[in-house]
């Protein structure tokens, strides 16, 4: 089972801001960094933030992602049908030495 | 570009093995290791376990230790996954992904079904 627990759902209406919570421990989001993973349907997942708050190249800046402690997020600004997707959180696990994802989330744009 | 291409869908009968390819092109093979993540139906992302492609060194999941192995040919530039003694619960889509764990870049995807 995921160690790393988010929300099931969250929504909003487009042009809205919408933060999506990942709730983990001191073995993995409080001693290394978190990833965030968006997963349209049907496809493979696309890394969206790496190293808690970096967004790769080609992403767009309304989406944030923070971390504070043993917790982390992931805010969507500006809404659009587009980030219509399934949310993942991720770090690495120092006591399973193993990598561990989020519970997901799935984001629906009203 | 960096492009991950995996093998096709598998259907295997359950204590049967599984073995997934995943072919890279666009960058130096032996500069990245191969992650694998699976995704059962309608579940959310499991890591599998990782293996570098420099040296071979891997990294398996507490879960599937024993009944995972995961290997490289660097002359092809390939890497495979083979998961023993099938269970139903198997049944998942497969991705190989590139690095350890920051995944960047993704395989399309591989459905094995496991069903008798």
């Amino acid at each position: 089972q995921s160690v790393l627990t988010q929300p099931p759902s969250a929504s909003g209406t487009p042009g809205q801001r919408v933060t999506i919570s990942c709730s983990g421990s001191s073995s993995n989001i409080g001693s290394n960094y978190v990833y965030w993973y968006q997963q349209l349907p049907g496809t493979a997942p696309k890394l969206l933030i790496y190293r808690n708050n970096q967004r790769p190249s080609g992403v767009p800046d309304r989406f944030s992602g923070s971390k504070s402690g043993t917790s982390a997020s992931l805010a969507i600004s500006g809404l659009r049908s587009e980030d219509e997707a399934d949310y993942y959180c991720a770090a690495w696990d120092d006591s399973l030495n193993g990598g561990v994802f989020g519970t997901g989330t799935k984001v629906t744009v009203l | 570009q960096v492009q991950l291409v995996q093998s096709g869908a598998e259907v295997k009968k359950p204590g049967a093995s599984v073995k997934v390819s995943c072919k890279a092109s666009g960058y130096t093979f032996t500069s990245y290791g191969i992650s694998w993540v699976r995704q059962a139906p309608g579940q959310g992302l499991e890591w599998m376990g990782w293996i570098s492609a420099y040296n071979g060194n891997t990294n398996y999941a507490q879960k599937l230790q024993g009944r995972v192995t995961m290997t490289t040919d660097t002359s092809t530039s390939t890497a495979y996954m083979e998961l023993r003694s099938l269970r139903s619960d198997d049944t998942a889509v497969y991705y190989c992904a590139r690095d350890k764990w920051e995944l960047r870049n993704w395989g399309q995807g591989t459905l094995v079904t496991v069903s008798s």
